[in-house]
């Protein structure tokens, strides 16, 4: 268990620019959770992917935002047309779910810092 | 929707002493799971203790215990003899147990704990 890895760890963009943001979950896991956490506050859930599918997103996620799953393995989440009201910390967590009693921990990444300038 | 309130937003404790951190929140279900996760300066949140609400018996991860008060819908974390590595952000959390909303976490603002040498 090499627990969840996110790339980059800090990113420093410009208003009006795309960034993309890579999670590697734990590989067995089939869950894999964005959350966006500002400061002084607690996390706040983007999406969910069950392997490929992404089964839900958050008002949160205006139309600028995209998040893929491509094979179940790795996800990225794009942001295009930066603004500043996106700097944040974006976080990544998986989870090993079996069963309809969905109570597997969730294992949270380190998180990609992004600063919009 | 479910809410989730810490309302210390910064607490301090004695190495060695015991602290309490608070955590209420609002549903309608009976059927849910409660989190305490911590999150130190710079890295990853990491599960600290659960409780599933159906359960009456407090949880307990060795220095750490949970008083849950369903009626109440209070969920309070104790931290017994602390040392210096407890110092972090903890954040409380909810998880619905089925259907929709069981897939996402809902978070409160956090409790700064300081751990005085």
């Amino acid at each position: 268990d090499t627990g969840v890895s996110q790339n980059p760890r800090h990113k420093i963009t410009k208003r009006g620019q795309n960034v993309t943001f890579r999670c590697d979950p734990i590989s067995e896991h089939n869950r894999l959770y964005w959350y966006r956490q500002t400061l002084g506050q607690g996390p706040e859930f983007l999406t969910y992917f069950q392997n490929e599918a992404q089964l839900e997103k958050s008002r949160l996620l205006s139309d600028r935002f995209s998040a893929e799953r491509p094979k179940g393995s790795f996800s990225t989440l794009e942001i295009q047309r930066t603004e500043q009201g996106d700097s944040a910390m974006y976080l990544c967590a998986s989870s090993l779910e079996q069963g309809a009693k969905l109570n597997s921990p969730l294992h949270f990444g380190n998180g990609t810092r992004l600063t919009v300038t | 929707a479910q809410t989730v309130t810490q309302s210390q937003p910064e607490m301090s404790v004695q190495e060695a002493e015991t602290v309490t951190l608070s955590c209420t929140y609002d549903t309608s279900e009976s059927d849910y799971y409660l989190f305490w996760y911590k999150q130190p300066p710079s890295r990853q949140m990491i599960l600290v203790i659960r409780q599933e609400a159906y359960k009456q018996q407090n949880a307990t991860e060795n220095r750490f215990s949970v008083n849950f008060q369903k009626a109440a819908k209070s969920f309070s974390l104790k931290i017994s003899d602390s040392q210096l590595g407890d110092a972090a952000m903890y954040f409380c959390a909810y998880r619905s147990a089925i259907g929709a909303g069981s897939y996402q976490l809902t978070f409160g603002k956090g409790t700064k704990l300081s751990v005085i040498p």
